[in-house]
């Protein structure tokens, strides 16, 4: 199994632009979860999946869209980019939510300029 | 609001000695709680985690310890290692699904 995986592992932006940030797991995972991790500090959700279909905000889901139409991917959209949003993006997976171990995948360097 | 804090940020301790990173957080409903380990360019990596319903959990030279009734959270580490050395957070959940992390403390090891 390759876990939880993403790409790119680093990305450049000018303020405005848009992206996708892809994530994929191959451990049919129910649950999967967006994070973003800035210096200094601990990981804040951005938005998170219970299954494929559904998908919900989390603390700062503002800049940002999710979908899930598959178990295995769920990829995060920049719909315009600001220098706000400059960070370390992870995703994670886990069985379910809340009491499962999630795993998390390697990150991207997300640089906006 | 919710919460989870670390009473320190950095941490440095002699390699074989024991290593106590604590952890405080503030909703009395979290039922879940877990430690994770991030070294430098990677993803958190799960430790160990404790349900409410315990108090004191044992790994592979680690020990979770909750405490309810002063919502407090801790992580030995027992005979420390140079690849130890990296960030540990706490992070605490409930049914709701969603995991809250605190900010870290930097465990340094010197040899």
């Amino acid at each position: 199994n390759a876990g939880v995986t993403q790409t790119p592992k680093f990305q450049v932006l000018k303020t405005g632009q848009s992206m996708t940030l892809q994530c994929a797991q191959d451990m049919n995972h129910e649950y999967m979860s967006w994070y973003r991790q800035d210096p200094g500090m601990g990981l804040r959700l951005i938005h998170y999946s219970v299954g494929a279909g559904i998908t919900d905000q989390g603390e700062v889901p503002n800049g940002y869209n999710v979908s899930r139409s598959t178990t295995e991917d769920f990829p995060l959209r920049l719909l315009s980019a600001a220098p706000s949003q400059t960070s370390v993006y992870f995703c994670a997976s886990s069985l379910a939510g809340g009491t499962y171990e999630q795993y998390f995948g390697p990150g991207t360097r997300l640089t906006v300029t | 609001g919710e919460s989870v804090g670390l009473h320190l940020p950095t941490l440095s301790v002699q390699e074989g000695d024991n290593s106590i990173i604590n952890c405080a957080y503030s909703n009395s409903a979290s039922d879940y709680f877990i430690w994770y380990k991030q070294e430098s360019g990677k993803g958190p990596q799960f430790i160990i985690d404790i349900r409410s319903n315990m108090d004191k959990r044992q790994g592979q030279r680690v020990t979770v310890l909750l405490n309810k009734t002063v919502k407090h959270l801790s992580l030995q580490i027992a005979a420390t290692q140079p690849g130890d050395s990296a960030v540990y957070f706490c992070a605490e959940s409930n049914q709701g699904g969603k995991l809250i992390f605190g900010q870290g403390t930097e465990l340094s090891v010197k040899p």
